[in-house]
C-alpha cells in the first residue's frame, strides 16, 4: 500500500534553534497535512496543503507542497518546549480518502 | 463545539473478552473515521462512514472487529474476542463540516487498549 517516508526519524535540538523535517511519497498526492501529537494525545492537525508549490504559515510554523507532489516539507522556527512531540505527514492516497500517515519525525528541544 | 470525543481513554481487558469503544465526533461532520496506533508508528485506518454509512473498510478490520454509526452521529467500534495483539491506541477522527473539506480530519484523543 501507499507508504509515506519521513525523515529525519528523530531528532534533538536546542530552544531557539530552527528545525526542518520532510516527506516523500512513491506516488502524487493531491492534498498534504502535517499534524502534531503528544505522549497519550490524538494527532492535532497543524496545515493543511492543498496546491503544489503552496507555501503555508501556522505562527512559526510554515509547510509547503513539492512542486512534483511528491513530497513536502515543514519548519518550525525558534523552537521552544512545546513543539516537543511528533509530527506526522499525512494525505489521501486519491481524492477524499482515508489519510495515509508517515512515521513520524520525534522532536526534542533541550532547553 | 468541543471537538472530537472518546470514551473510555483507557480500557485493560483480559484476552478472549469483548470491548466496545464510543466516538462523537464534530457535530456538523458527517464523516467519520476509526484508525489504530501502535508504538512507533503513525495511524492506520480501520474504516469509515458517511452519515450512518459504512463506505470502506481495511484489511486491518477482521471479522472479530465492528463498527456502527446508527443514526449518522456517534458511532462505536466494538472488538470481540480480544487477542494481545489488539493492543493500540484506537483512535477516531470527523471531516467534512463547513470549515475544511473531507480530507482536513480532526482527532480525538484516543483510547488506549491493553490487552492482558
Amino acid at each position: 500500500g501507499q507508504q509515506l517516508n519521513q525523515s529525519p526519524q528523530s531528532m534533538f535540538i536546542q530552544e531557539g534553534e530552527d528545525v526542518s523535517m520532510n516527506c516523500t511519497s512513491s506516488s502524487i498526492f493531491n492534498t498534504w497535512l502535517w499534524y502534531k501529537q503528544d505522549p497519550g494525545e490524538g494527532p492535532v492537525l497543524l496545515i493543511a496543503l492543498y496546491k503544489a508549490g503552496e507555501l503555508t504559515s501556522n505562527g512559526r510554523l510554515t509547510a509547503q507542497f513539492g512542486i512534483t507532489r511528491k513530497d513536502s516539507f515543514l519548519n518550525i522556527s525558534a523552537s521552544i518546549p512545546s513543539d516537543v512531540g511528533i509530527y506526522f505527514c499525512a494525505g489521501p492516497p486519491s481524492g477524499n480518502t482515508p489519510l495515509v500517515f508517515g512515521k513520524g519525525t520525534r522532536l526534542s528541544v533541550i532547553a | 463545539d468541543t471537538g472530537v470525543s472518546q470514551d473510555p481513554r483507557h480500557k485493560i481487558t483480559k484476552r478472549g473478552q469483548n470491548v466496545t469503544f464510543r466516538c462523537d465526533p464534530i457535530s456538523e461532520h458527517n464523516r467519520l473515521y476509526w484508525y489504530r496506533q501502535t508504538l512507533g508508528q503513525g495511524p492506520e485506518f480501520l474504516t469509515y462512514f458517511q452519515n450512518e454509512a459504512q463506505l470502506e473498510k481495511s484489511r486491518l478490520l477482521s471479522d472479530r472487529f465492528s463498527a456502527e454509526r446508527p443514526k449518522g452521529s456517534f458511532s462505536t467500534l466494538e472488538i470481540q474476542r480480544t487477542e494481545q495483539g489488539d493492543s493500540a491506541m484506537y483512535l477516531c477522527a470527523s471531516s467534512g463540516g463547513r470549515t475544511g473539506g473531507y480530507n482536513e480530519q480532526f482527532f480525538g484523543p484516543g483510547t488506549r487498549l491493553t490487552v492482558l
